[in-house]
């Protein structure tokens, strides 16, 4: 069965210095998600992406964050000047099409990133 | 901003029990979804409902509409339920963005 596979899996950093985080989508799916989960919390809603540009943003997404989709199947998140408030688990999801209200979204296996 | 509460936050069930967990949201949505996440980490898709209700093997989801309020069932649960259970909601506002619960931490005993 496919799956959205992420890399790495986890991912040490100092702070200030520029994270980048990778997911390889379903390959038919068109419609991507990035979210976070910091430890003991809910997931929180990062960025939604579609025909290569954001959808729909959270407060949370600010200057420090970029996504794109480089070559056509990578889609990446980008954290360009770490802060200890970055340390969390991200997880990329990937939803076939954005024309059907219930379509499910698909996660991948999440990244955890500790910012030291 | 949709406020979407679980309850309860952690449930304790024997083997074989049906158990219910609960969520609410306090403003209109498209679609819900209940997830899955194991021990370690990761998150599985269980059902998305934007009305009435559906069925998975011993998973059940229902959604009220009209009372903002949708629930999952498990029938004959089995130790490897145990898991956390998250509600997320898509609501009419803001387009794809989506809206998370806290969770429901399951332990079911043998």
């Amino acid at each position: 069965e496919p799956e959205v596979t992420q890399t790495p899996s986890h991912q040490v950093t100092q702070m200030g210095q520029e994270v980048i985080l990778r997911c390889v989508p379903i390959s038919n799916h068109l419609y991507f998600y990035w979210y976070r989960q910091i430890l003991g919390q809910k997931v929180e809603f990062l960025v939604s992406f579609y025909n290569n540009e954001i959808s729909e943003k959270s407060e949370i997404f600010d200057d420090q964050f970029s996504v794109e989709r480089p070559d056509g199947s990578n889609f990446t998140l980008k954290i360009r000047s770490t802060k200890l408030e970055d340390s969390a688990m991200y997880f990329c999801a990937t939803v076939r099409d954005r024309g059907r209200i219930d379509n499910e979204q698909f996660f991948g296996p999440g990244t955890r990133l500790t910012v030291l | 901003k949709n406020e979407v509460e679980q309850s309860p936050q952690n449930l304790t069930a024997q083997e074989g029990e049906f158990i219910t967990i609960n969520c609410s949201y306090s403003v209109g949505i498209s679609a819900l979804h209940w997830l899955q996440q194991h021990p370690g980490g990761g998150i599985v898709s269980l059902f998305m409902l934007s009305s009435g209700k559906k069925k998975h093997g011993r998973l059940i989801a229902t959604i009220n509409i009209q009372e903002k309020h949708s629930s999952l069932h498990i029938t004959a649960s089995h130790p490897r339920d145990s898991a956390v259970y998250i509600c997320a909601v898509k609501d009419d506002n803001t387009g794809n963005q989506f809206y998370f619960g806290t969770g429901t931490s399951l332990t079911v005993i043998p």
